[in-house]
């Protein structure tokens, strides 16, 4: 069975970083490349970014770039979302999810998300 | 502002059919496949049609997608309570990204 399982969320003071993480199991880690996904309470899904299974390549959405930074660790089989800067648009559900081979469209799991709240 | 425009509501009556369109541009649906996820609230979302039509194992065949030039749509048919949830579109974009849909709420009168 596939699990993605998010850690770091919680309360972040206004202008300041989080660091997410997401530790995968159930399947060969290097084989998917991985997404962070958010929804803000009351919004849909936003795709924030995705990295390739050898970690080389990231891609991300206009609204984070040069706030975030997506990478991976194949050795704790474990995705990372660090992001700087934050304001209170930033308060979200933060998913982590993995999509098979090259098909970086394709989302085939996701986890159960972790919450971030932003504080001023 | 979503990319890819899909009706905020849509609603049926058990048994009924619904179809939740969704609408992008050249460099998105107009250019590569459209997946649907299926999000209850509070839960993991699940990746519903891959690839315009396509159901992954274990989704019933109630459940079917279909895409032309700029335009998806995702239908249901037998419409069971159950079904009551977020669905989203989403396509990769050729700017090197993904795009979802805004979602819409489906509601099982």
């Amino acid at each position: 069975e596939v699990r993605l399982v998010e850690s770091g969320g919680g309360v972040v003071n206004l202008g300041g970083s989080l660091r997410l993480t997401c530790a995968a199991s159930g399947l060969m880690f290097d084989d998917y490349a991985m997404h962070w996904v958010r929804q803000v309470p009351g919004k849909g899904l936003e795709w924030l970014s995705l990295i390739n299974g050898h970690g080389i390549n990231t891609y991300s959405a206009d609204s984070v770039r040069g706030r975030i930074t997506t990478s991976r660790d194949s050795s704790r089989n474990s995705l990372f979302l660090q992001m700087n800067s934050l304001t209170s648009d930033d308060a979200a559900i933060y998913y982590c999810a993995a999509s098979r081979g090259w098909n970086y469209d394709v989302i085939d799991f996701w986890g159960q998300g972790t919450r971030v709240t932003v504080s001023s | 502002q979503s990319v890819l425009t899909q009706p905020p509501s849509v609603s049926g009556t058990p048994g009924q059919r619904v179809v939740i369109s969704c609408s992008g541009s050249r460099s998105n649906v107009g250019t590569n496949p459209v997946n649907w996820y299926q999000h209850f609230p509070g839960n993991a979302p699940k990746l519903l049609i891959y690839t315009n039509d396509q159901r992954p194992s274990g989704v019933p065949d109630r459940f079917s997608g279909s895409k032309s030039g700029t335009s998806a749509s995702l239908a249901i048919s037998g419409l069971q309570s159950e079904d009551e949830a977020d669905y989203y579109c989403a396509a990769w974009d050729d700017s090197l990204k993904v795009i979802f849909g805004g979602g819409t709420r489906l509601s099982v009168l």
